[in-house]
Formats: structure tokens, sequence, C-alpha cells
């Protein structure tokens, strides 16, 4: 069976401040993504990231960050210079397995809700 | 492109009813999921189709019915609504393959009294 798991249930943050929100991982499958969706106040999901299983190269976007460890099993995203607009709620999800079926299927974190202050 | 719209957005039924929560994708995806989303769970999986024809369950399938008659629609139907089905619906849907993203839909907010 797969999970993730997000420690952190909420987090805390003065603008300006960089926040890293963590995500740890299990599957037994070889082959599989991971996600992170931001969810604002407005209730949708947005696609933030994909990350396959095969590529352990950290990635930066702008003021995000990406750091993706197969040997802790984590993909912890990091926000740098974080502003009042980044307040939401962000998943972590993962998908996986040998069979082309499984990657229509997401196993979601269960959610950090970030809250910057000005 | 719409991308994947759901109807309605608010739904309010009384135990017992029933009623059908509508999702539409005009990106010819062949991979279309329901979740709901509850307070400090996440979202979880109730269930998906790979293709028009084909369905199967999720995580949290009792309840829940489902059918994929064409590639573009796959509504979710509660038979009997209880209390426990208060939650908030999200439709997606991906294509196949390793690169495949899944898209939501706005989400429905459903209330069961």
């Amino acid at each position: 069976a797969q999970k993730v798991t997000q420690a952190q249930t909420e987090i805390s943050v003065v603008e300006k401040e960089d926040v890293t929100l963590d995500c740890v991982y299990e599957t037994r499958d070889t082959t599989y993504y991971l996600f992170w969706y931001k969810q604002p106040p407005s209730g949708e999901l947005v696609f933030l990231i994909r990350r396959n299983s095969f590529d352990e190269q950290n990635e930066i976007s702008g003021r995000y960050s990406w750091n993706f460890q197969k040997s802790t099993s984590s993909f912890n995203f990091t926000i740098t210079a974080s502003q009042v607009v980044d307040s939401a709620v962000y998943f972590c999800a993962l998908s996986g397995g040998a069979g082309g079926t499984s990657y229509g299927k997401l196993t979601f974190g269960q959610g950090t809700i970030l809250t910057v202050h000005p | 492109n719409a991308g994947v719209t759901q109807t309605p957005k608010f739904q309010v039924l009384k135990t017992g009813q029933s009623m059908t929560l509508q999702c539409a994708q005009d990106m010819n995806h062949e991979y279309m999921s329901w979740y709901r989303q509850d307070p400090g769970m996440g979202l979880r999986l109730i269930h998906y189709s790979v293709g028009a024809g084909i369905t199967d369950q999720g995580e949290v399938p009792n309840g829940y019915n489902v059918s994929r008659s064409t590639t573009e629609d796959f509504p979710l139907r509660l038979l009997s609504a209880a209390p426990s089905q208060t939650s908030v619906y999200f439709c997606a849907s991906s294509s196949p393959g390793l690169l495949s993203t899944q898209y939501f839909g706005p989400g429905t907010r459903l209330t069961v009294l």
C-alpha cells in the first residue's frame, strides 16, 4: 500500500521568510511519481510539480524549489522569500506502479496549511 | 479548452436522497477519477476509470456508483445520501503514460443533513 505523510499540519511564517514543507512517502513500486499541489482559499487544486522516481535532480522554479531524496523517501518543498499570496494548503501526492493504470490514481498526504503574515 | 468541469458547485441533500455529481473534460483524457476531501485527511480516491466502459474502486467506494459511457463524462452517483458523505468532491482527468499529470475540476461542496 502507498502512503504519504505530511507531518506539518499548519505552518505560520512572516512574509519574506523561507519555509519548507515536508513530505515523506512509502511505496513498494520501483516506478512512481511524486506531485505537489496547491489549494488556495478559493478551493481549486493547482498543479505545481511532478517528479519521477528515476530523477533525483532538485528543481528550482522561481521562489519554489523541491528536494527529492530516494534514500530518505522524501520530497520536500521550499518557498523562498514567502509572500502573502503563498498562503494555501499544500498537498504532496504519489502515484505509481509498474502498470500504466496506476498513473491515474493519486495517494495524497493530509496537507499542510501555510499562512504567511504580512 | 474548458478543462475539467463539475456541476453543481454546491448542493444540500437530506439523508436518503439521491443525486448525481457531474464531471466532464474536453482534453480527450482516458483516465478520470473522483476524490473526496475531508478536513485533516487530504483527498481520498473514490472511483476511477481508465477508459469508456472501464471503472474500478478506489480507497473509499462505499455509497457511490460510477459509470463511464463516454470519454468525456464521468458522473458520480450517491444512491442514498448519508451525513458521512458531507465533503468536497473533486473530479480529475489525465492522459495515460509516464508524463501524465492529473488536472482537477473546481470541486462540488456537498452537505447532507
